[in-house]
Formats: structure tokens, sequence, C-alpha cells
């Protein structure tokens, strides 16, 4: 069975810095493009970044560009996020996608910003 | 950015019947590669999404064929053919086509 488990989500103030997580399994990882997704406390769904299979290029909202960093690392399976100067509004669940077309789904990981 | 505007954003629907919805966009989804990246995503209340459709028509694995899409260019629609109660939720259109990726606002399907 193909799943993505994230870790990592906490409560931070505004300008501090957190790292997210994702670990893959049931599927050839270095295989995919791998996403972040997030969703704010009762809104839509908003794109945040995309790393292709080699970890070469990389995609960013507007909103988080410069703040946030997309990694990976094929031989453990995992996927990162590198989140600096945090602001309230970054307040989300944040979720680990699977592949160009957004075929699997993590259970998602929470990040508040507040003081 | 493109921008995917969903129609209507509340659909109440009847057990059996069918349900439709629209996503329209702000400029051509069709790649310079020839396909059309828009997928749509269910998500039941409380849940992850999920993906139903991706490359316009192309069903996910285990999803139900009650469920298809279809478009082209700048309209797309998401069609349930027989609404089942399971089927509540907020669905979502989403283009891969061009950088940023952008969502559609969401379409709360309720019984």
């Amino acid at each position: 069975e193909m799943q993505l488990v994230e870790s990592g989500g906490a409560l931070v103030q505004p300008g501090e810095s957190l790292r997210l997580s994702c670990r893959g399994s049931g599927f050839t990882f270095s295989t995919f493009w791998m996403n972040w997704v997030r969703q704010g406390p009762g809104k839509g769904l908003e794109w945040v970044a995309s790393i292709n299979q080699d970890g070469s290029e990389t995609y960013y909202a507007d909103s988080v560009r410069g703040r946030f960093s997309i990694s990976r690392d094929n031989t453990d399976k995992s996927l990162s996020l590198l989140m600096d100067s945090l602001r309230g509004e970054d307040t989300a669940i944040y979720y680990c996608v699977r592949g160009w077309h957004c075929a699997t789904w993590g259970q998602g990981t929470p990040v508040t910003v507040s003081s | 950015d493109v921008v995917l505007t969903q129609s209507p954003l509340s659909l109440p629907v009847t057990l059996g019947q069918p349900a439709s919805i629209s996503c329209r966009s702000s400029e051509s989804l069709l790649h310079r590669d020839e396909n059309t990246y828009v997928n749509w995503f269910q998500q039941r209340p409380g849940q992850s999404p999920r993906r139903l459709i991706y490359k316009v028509s192309d069903r996910g694995s285990g999803v139900p064929d009650r469920f298809s899409g279809s478009g082209s260019g700048t309209n797309f629609t998401l069609v349930i053919s027989r609404v089942e109660a399971e089927d509540v939720g907020v669905y979502y259109c989403m283009q891969g086509t061009h950088w940023p990726w952008t969502f559609g606002q969401g379409t709360s399907v309720e019984i």
C-alpha cells in the first residue's frame, strides 16, 4: 500500500523556523515528483512547493518563496520542508503529496504560528 | 497566475441523481507536451483530500466509475452520475500545467 506519513508540525511563534518531514513507503520514492500542499483553517487547498525526482528542480508559491525550502533524500525515501520566518498566515495543515498528478496524500501535519 | 473558478460553490444534491461541477480557467491548460493537467479531488469531512481524476478525464485507481471528468482548453467538468451518501464533501479542481499550480475555491456537495 502506498503511504505518506508527515511529521514535525508544531506551535511556533512568528519569526521562528520549523522543519516538516514526510516518509514514503509502498512505492519507488525516487521516481516521483513530490509536493507540499497546505490548507488553512476553514480554507481551501493551496499548493506550496514541488521538487523533481533528483532534487535538481524546485518550485515555490510566491507566498513562501525565499522563506521555505523543499528537499528530498531518496536513499531515506523522505521529503522535507524547511520553513523560516514563519507568519500567522502560514498556519495550516501541511500535506505531503506524491507525483505530478497528486495521486497520494498523507494525513497532514498541523502548523500553528502564534504568539 | 492561473485562476480557476468553480461553480457552483455549494451544490445540494439528491441521492441517485446526477451532479455536475464546473471549473473554468483564466487561460488554456493545454501544456506544450500536449497533455492537459487538470485534476479533481474529493475531501470528505475530517479527511485528507483524495484524487479522483487526473489529466482531465483519467479516473484514479479505486475511484468508482460514477465519477467522470471532461473538458478542454479553459472549461472542465466533474460529473457524478448517481450521487451516493458517501459523496458528501468538498470537491476541488487543480491545474498542474502552469507554475504556480493552483486550485479552485472548492464546491461543497451536500445531500
